[in-house]
């Protein structure tokens, strides 16, 4: 069972255009992490949300923490090459356990 | 950059013969992570460890064992590789178990 779901898988758009992708889940979590991981690379931390409907921007990446916090958007604003990646959400259901990770959106940004 | 290294980055092995990943981290972090990635699964944890030989199952430890004799290393055994055992291996660290994760570069892993 795939506690996050993130969608659409792949993402194929030219630079300057706008994207969002999506991390929905039926559980809550207690936080949700965004990474990015570039081929042949481990992940990287982007941002964490913790406060339902919480807002964080990022230059062009805005995140969003759904009210419920069983959900979570990544928006990117006049997309560049350079963001092309895998982007991968994560959750933590409070302090115990450990972090759920998405599958992942695979995005491509070409010029 | 949490500072955390894998060796080997690459790997070509045959079935049924056991294989070593190391984790070297020089972060002082407490918890440590082996996942494995795989198209069309996303990343899986195997097992981590909460401590100097303190350790435990992820949800694919089958075929899989770990070890941690000191905080800086985290040392993931293959008791007899599988083809379904290729994938790319990360190691993780971080400070708190829902924390920050600070990921190593991987390991690719051919098992023939």
């Amino acid at each position: 069972t795939q506690l996050l779901e993130q969608s659409p898988q792949f993402l194929s758009i030219q630079e300057g255009e706008n994207l969002t992708v999506y991390c929905n889940s039926s559980s809550v979590f207690s936080s949700l992490q965004w990474y990015r991981q570039e081929p042949g690379e481990g992940p990287v931390l982007l941002v964490t949300v913790v406060t339902g409907g919480e807002v964080k921007k990022l230059k062009r990446l805005t995140f969003q923490f759904g009210d419920a916090r069983k959900d979570s958007s990544l928006h990117i604003t006049a997309a560049q090459p350079g963001d092309t990646g895998l982007y991968l959400c994560a959750g933590a259901r409070g302090s115990q356990g450990n972090l759920i990770f998405g599958k992942g959106t695979k995005l491509s940004v070409k010029p | 950059d949490a500072g955390i290294t894998q060796s080997p980055r690459h790997k070509v092995t045959e079935t049924g013969t056991p294989v070593t990943l190391r984790c070297h981290q020089t972060e002082n972090h407490r918890y440590m992570y082996w996942y494995r990635q795989d198209p069309g699964h996303g990343l899986r944890l195997i097992h981590y460890s909460y401590g100097v030989k303190d350790t435990d199952k992820g949800e694919v430890s089958d075929g899989y064992s770990v070890s941690r004799s000191k905080t800086e290393d985290f040392l993931l055994t293959l008791e007899s590789a599988t083809s379904s055992q290729t994938s790319v291996y990360f190691c993780a660290t971080g400070t708190a178990v829902v924390e920050t994760q600070y990921f190593g570069p991987g390991t690719r892993l051919l098992v023939l």
